[in-house]
């Protein structure tokens, strides 16, 4: 098992350009969700799914988008990039919505936008 | 808002000791707790979770949960070089056909050899 990967591990846009960020899970997991970390900070939550074709927002969804064709790909796209979305992006998964249940990170795509 | 808080940082400790690192959380609703370490430059690796009042220990590592006081804290034991991470403590919500977690900002602990 992979677990969760995501790709790619670095990237620097400039204002205004659009780029996807990939994240595949192969552990048959329902639920994926992206985070964004700024520095010194914890996670926030950008959007989430519960299963394929069903997502929802999340505490910043602002200048994002995603979609879940299938269960193992959530990818998350920006639109017209930002300043203020550099940041370190997570994808996580989980197998069900249960309170015993563990969200399992990908190694992160670190961004910058200039 | 749901808030977890986390005790400002960094926190430094000799080897061989114990570090603790507390928590609380704002909503009572929360259901479970969860304790994550972060290396530098890498992801959150889960290394506790607790669901009911009192203590769960696995090896080294010790979280309390005390849900009257809002508080989840992490111990832990015979500190060494390689526990020197960020320990992001998350709460659970479960909102009708969701669960959703809630990260505070992190601690850095620092081990001294």
């Amino acid at each position: 098992n992979a677990g969760v990967t995501q790709t790619p591990k670095f990237r620097i846009l400039k204002i205004g350009q659009s780029m996807t960020l990939q994240c595949t899970q192969d552990m048959n997991h329902n639920y994926m969700y992206w985070y964004r970390q700024d520095p010194g900070m914890g996670l926030k939550l950008i959007y989430y799914s519960v299963g394929a074709g069903i997502t929802d927002k999340g505490e910043v969804p602002n200048g994002y988008n995603v979609s879940r064709s299938t269960t193992e790909d959530f990818p998350l796209r920006l639109e017209l990039a930002a300043p203020s979305q550099t940041s370190v992006y997570f994808c996580a998964s989980s197998y069900s919505k249960g309170v015993t249940d563990t969200q399992y990170f990908g190694p992160g795509t670190r961004l910058t936008v200039l | 808002q749901k808030e977890v808080e986390q005790n400002s940082g960094p926190l430094s400790v000799p080897e061989g000791a114990i570090a603790s690192l507390n928590c609380t959380y704002s909503d009572r609703g929360s259901q479970s707790f969860f304790w994550y370490r972060q290396y530098s430059g890498k992801s959150p690796e889960l290394i506790m979770s607790i669901y009911s009042n009192g203590d769960k220990e696995d090896g080294r590592f010790t979280a309390q949960l005390n849900k009257a006081s809002q508080y989840v804290s992490l111990l832990i034991r015979d500190s060494q070089p390689s526990d020197s991470a960020t320990y992001l403590c998350a709460a659970l919500w479960l909102t009708g056909a969701n669960s959703k977690l809630t990260f505070g900002k992190g601690i850095t602990l620092s081990v001294r050899p």
